[in-house]
């Protein structure tokens, strides 16, 4: 079975340029979570989404921060404009959903570098 | 708000040694817990997972005991290998289901033969 997919795995912008980040979740799970993880941190979520719907948003910075999950399946994740400070690590993730603990399966991540 | 405390790194030990990782939480409720590892090169993948208080976790060796009294939830290994070298993350979720991790700032740990 096929993990989550993140594209690309590495992106070098200048300040002020937007960028794009994709997920492809593991097939059949409804819930979807973005985490940016900076440099020696933990990861910190950004979204959560249950289907299409964004139910925790609390920490994105919407001024500059977007993020989209169509027909419930593949996400992407915009900022514009970057700053040198959204340098990390972009984390994507997905849960099967429902009832009880469920495990958070996490793709490879993409590397962002703001100059 | 919940956080999680790490024992800070990097830790470096010989092949065969004891490993022990601290971790503590702050949280209302009660929360599970859960440790994840990064290998290098790779995501973030589930090692072990406790729910409710005196649940032992354990996986590939390693193993963790929920304790409410002393809100704590340490990594154990009884003699590490070179291969169990990566950063290892302590991780909450307020009430389980689909809510979001609540991460530590990682161990790296470095294993020589």
């Amino acid at each position: 079975e096929a993990g989550v997919v993140q594209s690309p795995r590495y992106k070098i912008i200048e300040k002020k340029q937007p960028v794009a980040f994709w997920c492809n979740p593991i097939s059949g799970h409804n819930t979807l979570y973005w985490y940016r993880q900076n440099l020696g941190q933990g990861p910190e979520l950004l979204i959560r989404y249950e289907n299409e719907e964004a139910v925790d948003d609390s920490q994105l910075p919407k001024d500059r921060f977007s993020a989209e999950r169509l027909k419930g399946v593949d996400s992407t994740l915009k900022i514009q404009p970057a700053e040198l400070g959204d340098s990390a690590v972009y984390l994507c993730a997905s849960s099967p959903g429902g009832a009880g603990i469920n495990e958070q399966f996490f793709g490879p991540g993409t590397r962002l570098t703001v100059l | 708000g919940d956080s999680v405390t790490q024992m800070e790194g990097p830790v470096t030990l010989s092949e065969e040694a004891f490993l022990t990782i601290n971790c503590t939480y702050t949280a209302t409720g009660y929360p599970s817990l859960f440790w994840y590892v990064q290998y290098p090169g790779e995501g973030l993948q589930l090692l072990l997972k406790a729910t409710k208080a005196d649940d032992k976790g354990s996986n590939k060796g390693f193993e963790a005991t929920y304790r409410k009294e002393t809100t704590s939830f340490h990594l154990e290994k009884g003699s590490v290998q070179v291969s169990d070298s990566a950063v290892y993350f302590c991780a909450l979720t307020p009430f389980g289901g689909n809510e979001k991790l609540t991460f530590g700032t990682g161990t790296r740990l470095t294993i020589i033969p």
